[in-house]
């Protein structure tokens, strides 16, 4: 099973908000991970979005809009990443990454379209 | 600004060598562990590797342990990977990306490893 998993998919409304999850494995707890979310629009390299650990203990990449945050839910075991006020240009690939035993381990990626 | 502009990647035979740089730009190199992530064609993002400030740290993603090796030049500013025993399943886009946060990217040099 693989550390971190992540919906392939998401499609949601201009305008509208979409919750990206990043699940992690059974027997590793996201209350002691920070987790990092990057953007990949198609043929750019991905951009640093926020590293989220608690509302105490967080991180906003340079430029990135407050429209983008991070949380946990700690009943799925998942961290969150929030997009309020969707826009076009939200378009892309999200990836979740984690540091687990000394090395850092990506989710597969969602793709998140805006129709 | 931070720059990190990656070169030296190609073609290469299976079982061949290759060695990547990156050059940095716009921040103080030596303060900050660096990173090389890929990406395959058409597939998700894989962190690769990191390595220290001060090259006392170094760590690897177990398929790469044993053939590449990353190290640095503070004194130049610049981050290497050096690839061996290169495999099919190592083509792709190699990214050199600051520290563990993984909060800059570069925007990749393509490696293409083919008998």
């Amino acid at each position: 099973q693989a550390v971190l998993t992540q919906p392939a998919s998401l499609s949601a409304s201009p305008g509208a908000s979409a919750s990206l999850t990043c699940t992690l494995r059974s027997g590793i707890n996201v209350g002691t991970y920070s987790i990092y979310w990057y953007q990949q629009k198609p043929g750019s390299p991905p951009q640093f979005l926020l590293r989220y650990n608690s509302d105490s203990d967080k991180q906003q990449g340079s430029g990135v809009p407050s429209r983008f945050s991070g949380s946990k839910d700690a009943s799925a075991n998942a961290g969150i990443l929030l997009i309020s006020g969707l826009q076009s240009e939200d378009e892309a690939d999200y990836y979740c990454m984690v540091w687990h035993n000394s090395a850092s381990v990506f989710g597969g990626g969602t793709k998140l379209t805006v129709l | 600004e931070v720059q990190l502009v990656e070169s030296g990647g190609g073609l290469v035979q299976t079982g061949g060598s290759l060695r990547l740089a990156c050059t940095a730009s716009g921040f103080t190199f030596s303060f900050y562990w660096m990173t090389w992530v890929r990406q395959a064609p058409g597939k998700g993002l894989e962190w690769v590797a990191s390595i220290k400030e001060d090259e006392s740290e170094k760590r690897y993603v177990d398929s790469v342990k044993g053939r590449f090796t990353i190290s640095r030049d503070n004194a130049k500013n610049s981050l290497y990977l050096q690839m061996s025993s290169l495999r099919a399943e190592d083509t792709a886009v190699y990214y050199c990306a600051r520290d563990y946060i993984i909060d800059y990217w570069g925007q990749g040099t393509l490696v293409t490893v083919s008998s």
